[in-house]
């Protein structure tokens, strides 16, 4: 079963507008992370911002910030005011234990959904 | 501002040669990773370094790929040997420990023909 599902193959959004980039999760543990990354397309892969399972507070991070809803299992990635320089692939990606001593971890991604941004 | 360094940044092999890939990591990050990337997917580890010890290699195709982080700083992945399916963006991540953001280098591109 999928871990991280990104159900949005492709977006397009106009420039100057937000967009909502969705991302829905899967897992047993208590304790998790949610990671968003960028990848342009010169491939590298860009770290965004960073929602930990037990902060109250949604995650934000200049025009970026995380929709986290913990019941639903969905950690959606908000941009507001849409450049040019944002069409890219946009990963979600969750860190969860890979022991049952909970002292290492592992980074699963999503199949990503790329967004443009028309001008 | 300090950044992973990967290379090659593109590589052309034939099947059945020998292929090796280096990654320097941001200085001070104890955790290493080996991601390989198909096209249209997200990216899947193959292995996890913690300084110079194995943390997870549980998705490496151990009969034909090894990796190694000797002193615990820079590492390589190689692949030996080379199959078709094994083209791919092969991308190499550093973070100051596990659990925390990952920084990534630009990758390698990797074209078996």
């Amino acid at each position: 079963a999928q871990k991280i599902t990104q159900t949005q193959p492709g977006m397009f959004v106009q420039e100057k507008e937000a967009v909502t980039l969705d991302c829905t999760y899967d897992t047993s543990d208590q304790s998790y992370g949610l990671f968003w990354y960028k990848q342009p397309s010169s491939g590298e892969m860009i770290f965004l911002i960073y929602q930990g399972s037990y902060d109250e507070q949604n995650a934000t991070e200049g025009r970026y910030s995380l929709n986290f809803q913990k019941a639903r299992k969905s950690a959606n990635l908000v941009i507001s005011a849409s450049q040019l320089g944002d069409s890219a692939m946009y990963f979600c990606a969750m860190r969860e234990s890979i022991n049952s001593g909970g002292s290492n971890y592992k980074l699963t991604f999503g199949k990503g959904t790329l967004l443009t941004v028309n001008p | 501002e300090a950044e992973v360094a990967q290379s090659p940044r593109y590589k052309i092999t034939e099947k059945s040669q020998a292929v090796a890939f280096w990654c320097d990591p941001i200085s001070g990050h104890a955790t290493l990773y080996w991601y390989r990337q198909i096209l249209g997917q997200g990216p899947e580890l193959l292995v996890q370094f913690q300084d110079e010890s194995v943390v997870d290699d549980s998705q490496l195709p151990k009969d034909r790929f090894s990796a190694e982080r000797l002193k615990g700083v820079d590492s390589t992945l190689k692949i030996q040997p080379a199959e078709l399916g094994d083209s791919a963006m092969y991308l190499c991540a550093s973070s100051l420990a596990e659990g925390y953001e990952q920084y990534f280098g630009p990758g390698t591109r990797l074209t078996v023909t």
